[in-house]
Order: C-alpha cells, then structure tokens, then sequence
C-alpha cells in the first residue's frame, strides 16, 4: 500500500463545476504539498499546509492532521485547470526530510 | 525571477556513456533534491541535500550521483546510465527543508538507448 493515496485517479468535468481531489496518508508528516502539473511536464506548487485551511483563488486545500486526509478544492473550473494534481507530504525523520508523492489526479475540464 | 533551471530539457545517450543533468537556483535555498518520474510509479525521490555538503539518498538512489559543492548547484551524475533510468527527472529547491513551498525545475526528459 502507498504511503500516500489519492482518489480519484481520473476526474472528467463540465466547465463551471465544483471539483474535489482527495488525499490520504498513512504516515506522520511535517507538511502536506498540493502539486499541478500541466502538459509539457512543468510542475508547480499550488499549496503547502501543515493545518486548517488555505484559499489562493478558485483554489482551496484543506488538511485534517487527526484524520490524516487532505482535500484540494476548485471552484467554477476551467478547461485551463486541466492538468494533473499531485499530493505529496513531507516526512522529517532523523536523516533529514524527503517527500513522498501520490500518483497523481489527471483532471479533464470540458468546455 | 526566482527559479529553478534544469539543462539539458531533452537528452538521449548510449548505454554507459556518463552524463550530468545540472541543476541551479537563485533563491538562496538550502535545500534541494532530484526526483524521477515514471508512469504508474509516480515521482519518486532520488537524493536530496539538506546543504551545502550535505547530502543525503532518497527512495531510489542506486545509478545515481550527486554533490553539492555550492549553494545554488546540485547536479545529479549517471556515471554508467542503463536503459532503466529512462525517465523523466525534475530538480526542486526549498528555504529550508520541504515545510516550506517547493519550486520545481522544468525537467528533464532522458532516453537511454
């Protein structure tokens, strides 16, 4: 089983819906990072959070630390939103901190 | 502009020829890592270095080098590359360890024949 789980694995939606990717993780972790990746490959940080809740536009991630799941929300989505949306935590052990990644959410926003 | 360069984007190479896939940021970070990426096995942590001389391996360190000589640089070396380590590779910095936001570089897309 992977450290850290994401559902769905694919999401095809209609322009303007309310969308959700979740995250579940089995271990203890220091930080929890939203990641998208749009063809082409580039990837950028959308969020890192280590409690609550976090809002950067049509964007919201949310972590619960006790239930050890994370949501990535988007509001009134757009075709450019597709890409795919990457989970993955920080783990700080006594040789240092590495990440661990989900294997990805491949979301398509129709027009 | 804060970023993460990766070079070469595209490189294909001959079983055992060594290669260097450079890796440089201006933000002044401390820490910095190399990861692969491959279809149905996700991103996956090469070697990381907490700073300079400092480094450290990740989950799937074996055919892989690195060092950190100076803050900004952290080259990863293939000495003897083999078909297998075809993938994608992506370099990422943060200030301090990754409880701060991560950058990414763009990638690099290698093939070995």
């Amino acid at each position: 089983k992977n450290e850290v789980e994401q559902s769905p694995q694919n999401l095809t939606a209609q322009e303007g819906e309310f969308i959700t990717i979740n995250c579940s993780y089995s271990v203890g972790i220091s930080a929890l990072h939203w990641l998208q990746q749009h063809p082409g490959g580039g990837i950028v940080s959308l969020f890192m959070l280590s409690s609550g809740k976090k809002k950067h536009g049509r964007l919201i991630a949310t972590i619960n630390i006790q239930e050890k799941h994370s949501s990535l929300h988007i509001t009134a989505s757009h075709p450019r939103d597709s890409a795919v949306y990457i989970c993955a935590v920080s783990v700080f052990g006594a040789s240092g901190s590495r990440l661990t990644f989900g294997e990805g959410t491949q979301l398509t926003v129709n027009p | 502009e804060a970023q993460v360069t990766q070079n070469p984007r595209y490189l294909i190479t001959v079983t055992g020829k060594k290669l260097t896939v450079t890796c440089s940021q201006n933000m002044n970070h401390e820490y910095m890592s190399w990861y692969r990426q491959d279809p149905g096995l996700g991103l996956r942590q090469i070697y990381y270095s907490m700073n300079v001389e400092v480094t450290d391996k990740g989950d799937v360190p074996e055919g892989y080098k690195v060092s950190r000589k100076e803050k900004r640089n952290f080259p990863l070396i293939l000495e003897s590359p083999s078909p297998n380590q075809t993938s994608l590779y992506f370099c990422a910095s943060s200030a301090r360890t990754m409880n701060t936001e991560a950058f990414f570089g763009q990638g690099t897309r290698l093939t070995v024949v």
